[in-house]
């Protein structure tokens, strides 16, 4: 079935440092990808997404491309802020019939430290 | 404009009682979700309406759960006979009709049985 697997954490950067959070997916389908991020005592927030192969999702100065050789979607941003901490969430959306279901990956606490 | 509410945010109950929690989405969104959030773990899919109807209730985990959505706008979570394994953060999400079209989240009801 669909899954998504990410990169397990907490990641903990400084401020300014390089971020990288892998994902990778289940090659059913031409699923859309997004990337949703939930920071402390909020919901669930789209932070980017792509609906097809070599689509670069941004928004915020982060950025993913969805990779369908390697089916990955890996989420990066060149320097994090501390205001970035949150835990950030993959998904893909089901194929066919049921593409109104998001599956999630088990996300990522990330810690940015001044 | 207002985002998707979930009442209430924190929910304490004993092993064996009745619970409902509740969601209003986003005025004019004729699709709504629920998702089922445990400790550690990513958002997993538990029932989709469109309008009054639930289109797909294959993410229930067994009978004691129930969902409606009588006049195709709040939606009301039901949980018998509560089990400390349903302790979890429970989401909900609506979107325009088209399925497709992004997925808005509330903050969630933080549910914990003893």
């Amino acid at each position: 079935g669909d899954s998504v697997t990410q990169m397990e954490g907490p990641v903990t950067l400084s401020e300014e440092a390089f971020l990288t959070i892998n994902c990778t997916y289940t090659a059913t389908g031409y699923p859309s990808l997004f990337w949703y991020v939930q920071y402390p005592g909020e919901g669930l927030q789209l932070l980017l997404k792509a609906t097809k192969a070599d689509d670069k999702g941004s928004n915020k100065g982060f950025e993913a491309t969805y990779r369908k050789e390697t089916t990955s979607f890996h989420l990066e941003k060149g320097s994090v802020q501390v205001s970035d901490s949150a835990v950030y969430f993959c998904a893909r959306r089901s194929s066919g019939g049921s593409n109104y279901k998001l599956t999630f990956g088990k996300g990522t606490l990330l810690t940015v430290n001044p | 404009g207002a985002g998707v509410s979930q009442t209430p945010s924190n929910k304490v109950t004993e092993k064996g009682k009745y619970v409902e929690l509740r969601c209003d989405p986003i005025s004019g969104h004729t699709a709504l979700y629920w998702y089922r959030q445990s400790l550690g773990q990513g958002p997993e899919f538990l029932i989709y309406f469109q309008g009054t109807g639930a289109a797909d209730d294959s993410g229930l985990p067994n009978d004691r759960f129930f969902a409606v959505r009588p006049e195709g706008s709040v939606s009301t979570l039901k949980i018998q006979r509560t089990e400390r394994g349903d302790s979890a953060v429970y989401l909900c999400a609506s979107s325009r009709q088209r399925e497709e079209n992004e997925q808005f989240f509330g903050p969630g009801t933080r549910l914990t049985v003893l």
